[in-house]
This record gives C-alpha cells, structure tokens and sequence, in this order.
C-alpha cells in the first residue's frame, strides 16, 4: 500500500524557517517524480514545487523561488521542502504527492504550516 | 503559463441528478496532463481522473471525463451523497483551476 505521511509542520514567525519532510512506503520511491501542493485556510490548491527521481531537476512555483527548496533521500524514501524568509502567505497545509503519468496520483494526509507573529 | 478557469464555481444539484463540470486552459494543452481531483472537507484531494478520460484506480464509473484542446468536462452521472464535495482540474506540473464546489439543491 503506497503511504505518504508529512511531517514538520508547526508555528513560526515571519522571516523564520521549517523544514517539512515527507515519508514514502509501499512503492520504490526512486523511481518517481515527487511533488509539493499546498492550500491556505478555505482556499484551493497551489501546486509548489516538485523533483525529479535523481534529484538532479527541480521546479518551483514563482511565488517561493528563493525561498523554498524540494530536496530528497533515496536512501532514506525522503522528501523534503526547507522553507526560508516565511510569509504570512505562506500558511496553508502542505501536501507531498506522488508522480504518476502526467498526475498525482496519491498523496499524504498534509502538515499545517502557521507563519504568524 | 497556463492558466486553468473552471466554471461554475458552485454547483448546485440533488442527488441522482446528473452534474457538469467545466474547465477550461487559457491555451492548447495535452489532454494527457489534465487531471480532475476530488477534495472532501478535511481530507488530502484523490486523483479522480487522468489523461482527461481515464478513471483512477478505484473510482465509480458514474465518474467521466472528456474534452481535448482547451475545453475539459467532468461529468457525474448520478450524484450520490458522497460527491457533494469540491474538484479540481489541473494541468500537469502547474497551478490548479480555482475548483468547483458542488453542493445539495
């Protein structure tokens, strides 16, 4: 059974940091494109960023560049999102979820990032 | 970019009526990255279908999609009460359309 369980979520402060990370079981994580959605308290679905198997390509959305970075660990079915210089718009839950052909085909249960002083 | 507008933004229906979702890409896209996504409240959103027309793993086959170029529909047959909830289209890789929410008449 394919899991995605998130984790690292929590209370920061403007211009503070997190690091969430996403736990893979039951598919061979190193084979697959993973990605990060997020969506803002009553608001839709922001696609984030997202990586290739061998990590060696990156994507992120405009309103995070330089801020945000995907990263993963093969070894340790790891995916991760390092969040820097958080805004408040930048609370929402975030989701980790799996490539599949052209589409998402599963995902975590989500972790809730609150930027607020 | 492509930017993704589904309309309506509620929908309003009983159940066993049959609804009609719309989305629609600002230009040309591959019909085979657009995918519909069901969200219930409090849950992650399921992959509904991909490629436009093909149902994921496990969904009813009251669940259809169609369309090709910039006009993509899905279609529930017959509501049950389990489908008053919110879709999602999106295109591969890029934003999501703003959802449609689809509630009980």
């Amino acid at each position: 059974e394919v899991q995605l369980v998130e984790s690292g979520g929590g209370l920061v402060q403007p211009g503070g940091s997190l690091r969430l990370s996403c736990t893979a079981s039951g598919f061979t994580f190193s084979s697959y494109w993973m990605t990060w959605v997020r969506q803002a308290p009553g608001k839709g679905l922001e696609w984030v960023a997202n990586i290739k198997q061998d990590g060696s390509d990156k994507n992120h959305v405009d309103s995070v560049k330089g801020r945000f970075t995907i990263s993963r660990d093969n070894a340790k079915n790891s995916l991760y999102l390092q969040m820097n210089s958080l805004r408040v718009e930048d609370t929402a839950v975030y989701y980790c979820s799996r490539d599949g052909t052209w589409n998402l085909d599963y995902w975590g249960q989500g972790t809730l990032v609150t930027v607020s002083s | 970019e492509i930017v993704l507008t589904q309309s309506p933004g509620t929908l309003s229906l009983s159940p066993g009526e049959r609804a009609t979702l719309s989305c629609r890409a600002s230009q040309t896209v591959s019909s085979s990255s657009l995918a519909w996504y069901q969200q219930k409240p409090g849950q992650a959103p399921r992959l509904l279908i991909y490629g436009a027309s093909s149902r994921a793993t496990g969904i009813p086959d009251r669940f259809s999609g169609s369309g090709s170029g910039t006009d993509f529909t899905l279609t529930i047959s017959r509501l049950e009460p389990e489908d008053f909830v919110v879709y999602y289209c999106q295109y591969y890789g890029q934003r999501f359309g703003q959802g449609t929410r689809v509630e009980i008449k």
